[in-house]
């Protein structure tokens, strides 16, 4: 079945710090790609997508391309902020056309920025 | 616009008690889901539905039962709690058309079974 594979955490950075999250994913055909963000004491929300191989999701800074080749969708910033700690998911949604695409998870990455 | 709204938030539950975690979203979403997440573990799918009447099994369904019976409601029913079920638990939704869309996550509810 489906599959997603988070760096393991927590990862610790300064503020204005480069940041990735490695992120990849075992899936058949060609599923959509997510970045979801969860806050402390929040549901998740959306970060950024890509639904097409070679695509860029961007959102608040934050970067993530589609690669196909590679099957990862690592998640990037170039400076990170003390607003930014959060725990970060990776998620795919499989493409079939007519299915429930419910989303599966990566178990999730917590970041904290000091300043 | 709500959202996804869960209640209640927060819950304490005797082993063998029952509860029904409430779920309303106002986006008139085809889709509705829920998950229970774990410390330091990704989220599981329990349950989901792709309209009202519809229902179907996720990854962990055992100890839970779900029913749809309009499009904006999606209660999730504990009937034996077990410690195994205390977790923080999440109600989504989606538009159903197309691929370029993402859930949207109610607060949560944290469960604790003692």
């Amino acid at each position: 079945g489906d599959s997603v594979t988070q760096m393991e955490g927590p990862v610790t950075l300064s503020e204005e710090a480069f940041l990735t999250i490695n992120c990849t994913y075992t899936a058949t055909g060609y599923p959509s790609l997510f970045w979801y963000v969860q806050y402390p004491g929040e549901g998740l929300q959306l970060l950024l997508k890509a639904t097409k191989a070679d695509d860029k999701g961007s959102n608040k800074g934050f970067e993530a391309t589609y690669r196909k080749e590679t099957t990862s969708f690592h998640l990037e910033k170039g400076s990170v902020q003390v607003s930014d700690s959060a725990v970060y998911f990776c998620a795919l949604s499989p493409g079939l056309a007519g299915s429930a695409r419910q989303l599966t998870f990566g178990s999730g990455t917590q970041l904290t920025v000091l300043p | 616009n709500a959202g996804v709204t869960q209640t209640p938030k927060f819950r304490i539950l005797k082993i063998g008690q029952s509860m029904t975690l409430q779920c309303t979203q106002d986006m008139n979403h085809n889709y509705m889901y829920w998950y229970r997440q774990d410390p330091g573990m990704g989220l599981k799918l329990i349950y989901y539905s792709v309209g009202a009447g519809i229902t179907d099994k996720g990854e962990v369904p055992n100890g839970y039962n779900v029913s749809r019976s309009t499009t904006e409601d999606f209660p999730l029913r504990l009937e034996l709690a077990a410690p195994s079920q205390t977790s923080v638990y999440f109600c989504a939704s989606s538009y159903s058309g197309g691929t370029n869309y993402g859930y949207t996550f109610g607060s949560g509810t944290r469960l604790t079974v003692v």
